[in-house]
């Protein structure tokens, strides 16, 4: 069976500085794969998604980056940490061409 | 106008009871549409897809209602484990993957 992987679970990181939050995927190959953000009360808005490696797509412009260096992993980073960056970050993934989504337990990321 | 619009609730209902939750959503292209459900402070994770013939599973009950563009969510005989924020998502195909959209969710509480 597939199992998706985040870490770590909470963080609380300054503003200004860097960010790095991994996202691997067991059981499955050629994943798609998807980063969302929750901020409180609100919906899931997407981040980024990628179809390969090294394939990265952007949603929404902003403070964050995402890199695929191998089919099973997703990285987030951002180089300076704004407060707005603060959140609840979830990696998900689905099976190449497939519509069901399927989370990691998620980062709770706290910009102070 | 948001794309998918949800009432946040909370519906606060008695355990027994029948509830359900309407959601809207703008995009006549919409592909498909789920249901999620996300417990506090954890991801979400799929509850069920929701088909234009309408489909249950067990206590729940999903129908989509293209001509109004909405879907609807029915509980019967609510448990205590229930309780949770329920987010309707809309499937679009769009720059060649699946891109889901989510609300912000309808929050439920069962209580004794």
């Amino acid at each position: 069976s597939q199992t998706i992987h985040q870490w770590p679970a909470t963080l609380v990181q300054p503003v200004g500085s860097p960010l790095s939050l991994e996202c691997t995927v067991e059981g499955t190959s050629n994943p798609n794969l998807y980063w969302y953000r929750q901020a409180a009360g609100r919906g899931l808005q997407l981040l980024f998604y990628s179809v390969g490696i090294g394939q990265i797509s952007s949603e929404v412009p902003q403070n964050l980056s995402a890199s695929r260096p191998q089919d099973r992993q997703f990285i987030l980073s951002s180089k300076k940490l704004l407060l707005s960056d603060s959140g609840f970050y979830l990696c998900a993934w689905s099976p190449g061409g497939g519509a069901d989504q399927y989370f990691g337990p998620g980062t709770r990321l706290t910009v102070t | 106008r948001k794309e998918v619009e949800q009432d946040p609730g909370p519906f606060n209902v008695p355990e027994g009871a029948t509830v359900a939750f309407n959601c809207t959503y703008s995009n006549s292209a919409s592909q498909s549409f789920f249901w999620y459900r996300q417990d506090c402070r954890k991801e979400p994770k799929l509850l069920m897809s929701v088909y234009s013939s309408g489909n249950e599973d067990g206590r729940f009950t999903a129908q989509l209602n293209r001509a109004s563009q909405y879907i609807s969510l029915l509980i019967r005989d609510s448990k205590l484990s229930d309780s949770a924020t329920y987010l309707c998502v809309e499937r679009l195909f769009s720059g060649g993957y699946n891109k889901l959209i989510f609300g912000a969710g309808t929050r439920l509480a069962v209580h004794p």
